[in-house]
């Protein structure tokens, strides 16, 4: 089973408008961590926004809003007013915790978001 | 504060030869991950660093090594490259193990002729 799922490979959003791009996660691990990166076509890899396992409010970094739901292991980024700079692809993350073999990482397949003037 | 950097950022090698590309973390992080993107495969995990010692490799074949020095920079070596090795490698650093960011820096281009 994959361990990072993004099913919408392509998005497309009015400017000023939100945006929510989905993210589901499979792991049995207690402890984890949930990030989202924004790469744009220039290749660099943008921090946006962590979720850990064990945090009771969803996240917010400025724009950006991470929709925890644990019990659907989902964690869906919201992304508020839309700008045309946020055109770009968008991954999911997810770090599992485990104490006695170290971290795993795993990315899901992306989201290309186009913002429409 | 600079940010994580890369060297080289672009590379031209032949199939059989052995690369060597290195990362230096923002100053203070500890922790240093790697990873390789191709547009087949993604973004898949290489080895995870932190005090000089890997801590989890992902599932990659031996000729993928690392390694990572007192000062938290890291190097990964890939030896006996093949064309499938082309990629762009990314390097992340965080404070440590449980950090609630990682920042990445802007990748090595690799292309196996």
């Amino acid at each position: 089973a994959q361990k990072i799922t993004q099913t919408q490979p392509g998005m497309f959003v009015q400017e000023k408008e939100a945006v929510t791009l989905d993210c589901t996660y499979d792991t049995s691990d207690p402890s984890y961590g949930l990030f989202w990166y924004k790469q744009p076509s220039s290749g660099e890899m943008i921090f946006l926004i962590y979720q850990g396992s064990y945090d009771q409010q969803n996240a917010t970094e400025g724009r950006y809003s991470l929709n925890f739901q644990k019990a659907r292991k989902s964690a869906n980024l919201v992304i508020s007013a839309s700008q045309l700079g946020d055109s770009a692809m968008y991954f999911c993350a997810m770090r599992e915790e485990v104490s006695n073999t170290g971290n795993q990482f795993y990315f899901g397949t992306g989201t290309s978001l186009t913002v429409i003037p | 504060k600079a940010g994580v950097t890369q060297t080289p950022r672009y590379l031209i090698k032949t199939r059989g030869q052995q690369v060597t590309l290195s990362c230096s973390p923002i100053s203070g992080h500890r922790s240093v991950s790697w990873y390789q993107q191709t547009p087949g495969q993604g973004l898949q995990f290489l080895f995870e660093y932190f005090s000089e010692t890997q801590r989890n490799k992902g599932n990659f074949p031996g000729r993928f090594s690392g390694r990572q020095f007192s000062n938290s920079r890291s190097e990964m070596n890939v030896s006996t490259l093949e064309l499938g090795d082309s990629a762009l490698y990314l390097c992340a650093s965080s404070l440590d193990r449980r950090s609630a960011s990682q920042y990445f820096g802007p990748g090595t281009r690799l292309l196996v002729l």
